[in-house]
This record gives C-alpha cells, sequence and structure tokens, in this order.
C-alpha cells in the first residue's frame, strides 16, 4: 500500500521553462514534507521541506505548494537548468522519525 | 564533516551467501535509517534506530534480514542467506531528531547484486 505515490515516473522539460513534479498521499496524519534530489550512483539529498501548517515554502528556485485538502503537494522549479536533471522523490512523515517515500519523478531538462 | 559512510559501494555475491552491509553516520546523529530502493517500490525503509536502539523494523523484508547498531558511529545490515530479488541499491541514513524536523542524511548506497 503506497502511502505517498509520484504518478509521473519521468518528466522532460526545456531549460528555462518551469519543472512541476506532483506527489500524492493518503495518510492525514502525515504533517511534514520533504523533497530529495538524487543523482546516479549517489544518496538522496534532501533539497525543501514543508510544515503542514503552511501552504508554500519557497527558496531560491525551489518552491513546494501543499493542498491538504486534496492531499497533494508539487514542487515547482523556475528557471528549469540542465544540473537539475535528477530523480526527485517526496516523502512526508507524521513521526518525529519515520519518513514515507514515494517511487520517484526522473526530471530531464533538455538544452 | 565526512558525511555518512557506507561500504562496501558494489557487492557481487551468489545466492546463499551471507551479505553485510556497513554504516558509519555522521557523527552527532541519533537517528539511523536502513533504506532498499527498487525500481518498483522506490525508497523503502526497512528499519530505524534511535539511540542505538531498534524503534521500527516492520520493513525488514523476512527473517533472512537483521540489523544491528552495536554504538553510535556504527551499524550493519545482514542478509543471509541472500537471494536473487534482493538485489537492489541499500541506503544508510542519519539524522539528528530535532522537534518536527526530520531532514535525513543519506550515503552513497551500496549497489547489491545477487547472482
Amino acid at each position: 500500500d503506497q502511502q505517498v505515490k509520484q504518478n509521473s515516473p519521468s518528466l522532460s522539460v526545456q531549460e528555462g521553462r518551469i519543472s512541476i513534479l506532483n506527489c500524492d498521499y493518503t495518510n492525514s496524519m502525515f504533517d511534514y514534507f520533504l523533497w530529495y534530489k538524487k543523482y546516479p550512483a549517489e544518496g538522496p539529498t534532501f533539497l525543501i521541506s514543508i510544515s503542514s501548517i503552511k501552504d508554500k515554502n519557497e527558496d531560491g528556485r525551489f518552491t513546494v505548494f501543499l493542498n491538504k485538502s486534496a492531499k497533494h503537494l508539487s514542487l515547482h522549479i523556475v528557471p528549469s537548468q540542465p544540473g537539475d536533471s535528477a530523480v526527485y522523490f517526496c516523502a512526508s512523515t507524521g513521526t518525529a522519525s519515520k519518513l514515507t517515500f514515494g517511487t520517484g519523478t526522473r526530471l530531464q531538462v533538455t538544452l | 564533516d565526512a558525511g555518512v559512510i557506507q561500504s562496501p559501494r558494489h557487492e557481487v555475491t551468489e545466492m546463499g551467501q551471507e551479505v553485510t552491509l556497513r554504516c558509519k553516520p555522521i557523527s552527532g546523529h541519533n537517528s539511523l535509517f536502513w533504506y532498499r530502493q527498487t525500481m518498483m517500490r522506490g525508497l523503502e525503509l526497512l528499519i530505524y534506530f534511535n539511540n542505538n536502539v531498534p524503534i521500527d523494523d516492520s520493513g525488514m523484508p523476512e527473517d533472512r534480514f537483521s540489523a544491528k547498531m552495536p554504538n553510535a558511529s556504527f551499524s550493519t545490515l545482514k542478509i543471509q542467506p541472500s537471494e536473487p530479488r534482493d538485489s537492489a541499491v541499500y541506503f544508510c541514513a542519519s539524522s539528528l531528531l530535532q522537534g518536527a524536523r526530520n531532514e535525513q542524511f543519506f550515503g552513497p548506497g551500496t549497489r547489491l547484486t545477487v547472482l
């Protein structure tokens, strides 16, 4: 039972355009959400997070939006750069420790 | 800081053999996590420790898998006997729990191939 779902396994975006990665969750107890970025042959690295008391968090080119009623979050990257090409995982937690990850979306930013 | 260290980076073994994966968390972190990454299921949490004590091992697939954390700077994940379906990338991560924030720092992973 996948409690965190990333329904798009891959996404291709042109350099300079906006990349939008989506994530849905089913567990209403989740109250903290994170995005991780993963390059090949490396471990995931933390990118940005949002608490359930907010609906938006911005950090430079990266913005995460949370829609609690729809149990949906999204990551916007503007403008997209070739170095953003990676696999992006969303993760959720309802406890202090345990993260539940989605299956990932592979983003390719083309020139 | 060197970050989370995992060894070996690659492991190729034959079915039935014992496999031991090793992890050194970031110094000062109080939680350690073992994950397995596969194409079908993404990143699955296998087990995590808090202050060296196993807290939740519900993700451990079966009795062939075991994990230990004898001290704050070392953990092992053992598979005995290994099977081809265990082939995956295994990640170790550590974090310092501070309220609701739960940023986990991942190691580079161990790519396990069981023939």
